[in-house]
């Protein structure tokens, strides 16, 4: 599709397990960010990549969360030892340019759910 | 702290009766004010972009406005498929973009 897609759609996970969610951004797109929405409430600011490169990082709200984009395309986040809070939709979105103009293009997201 | 808040939380309609969605901001420098559209189960899509006070833009049924301290949706004779959620956000410094935590506008026939 032409579209930014992420797996898995839907993830429960048990308290402490490890997850690793995956986006794939736009052919072509250089910039991807990752944000967290939990319920209710407006995506929050997580990562930033340009290319392979993670400019910003200072949304991640604790060192349990990792993300990667190695080769510059293909991106994901990881969350060690999973805690109640994290339950969220973790959105990817990318973009074409180097600078941020705010016109991102979000995938449907990944719905993680911690028991 | 760059801030943003929306208002209405919720907002019924009529189809046909036209309102206005608000969304105050709090920022240093702002750089872009922006709209979106979320339907439930998917990601936000962009509607539009604003850079100065005094600054307009439309798309169908869709008129956003911008002033020093808010920006404003006018929704004119909305139909049900206008039914969503409706997030503005701002840019400063950096990259990321500040949400508010939207207004869920549900239009009915």
């Amino acid at each position: 599709g032409a579209g930014v897609s992420q797996s898995p759609r839907y993830k429960v996970a048990k308290r402490g397990q490890d997850v690793a969610l995956r986006c794939d951004p736009i052919s072509g797109h250089v910039s991807l960010f990752w944000y967290q929405q939990a319920l209710g409430q407006g995506p929050e600011f997580l990562t930033y990549f340009q290319n392979e490169a993670q400019l910003d990082k200072s949304g991640l709200p604790s060192d349990r969360f990792f993300a990667e984009r190695p080769e510059g395309s293909v991106s994901t986040l990881k969350i060690q030892r999973t805690q109640q809070e994290d339950s969220a939709v973790y959105l990817c979105a990318s973009s074409p340019l180097l600078a941020n103009t705010g016109e991102l293009f979000f995938g449907e997201g990944s719905r993680l759910t911690v028991l | 702290e760059d801030q943003v808040t929306q208002s209405p939380e919720a907002l019924r309609l009529q189809e046909g009766e036209s309102s206005s969605l608000n969304c105050s901001y709090t920022v240093s420098g702002l750089r872009g004010l922006f709209w979106y559209r979320q339907d439930p189960g998917k990601g936000p899509e962009f509607l539009f972009t604003l850079y100065s006070a005094g600054e307009e833009k439309e798309k169908e049924r869709l008129k956003a406005t911008l002033t020093k301290k808010e920006s404003f949706l006018h929704i004119t004779a909305p139909k049900p498929e206008d039914s969503a959620t409706y997030l503005c956000a701002v840019q400063a410094g950096g990259n990321k973009l500040v949400f508010g935590a939207g207004t869920i506008l549900r239009v009915k026939s």
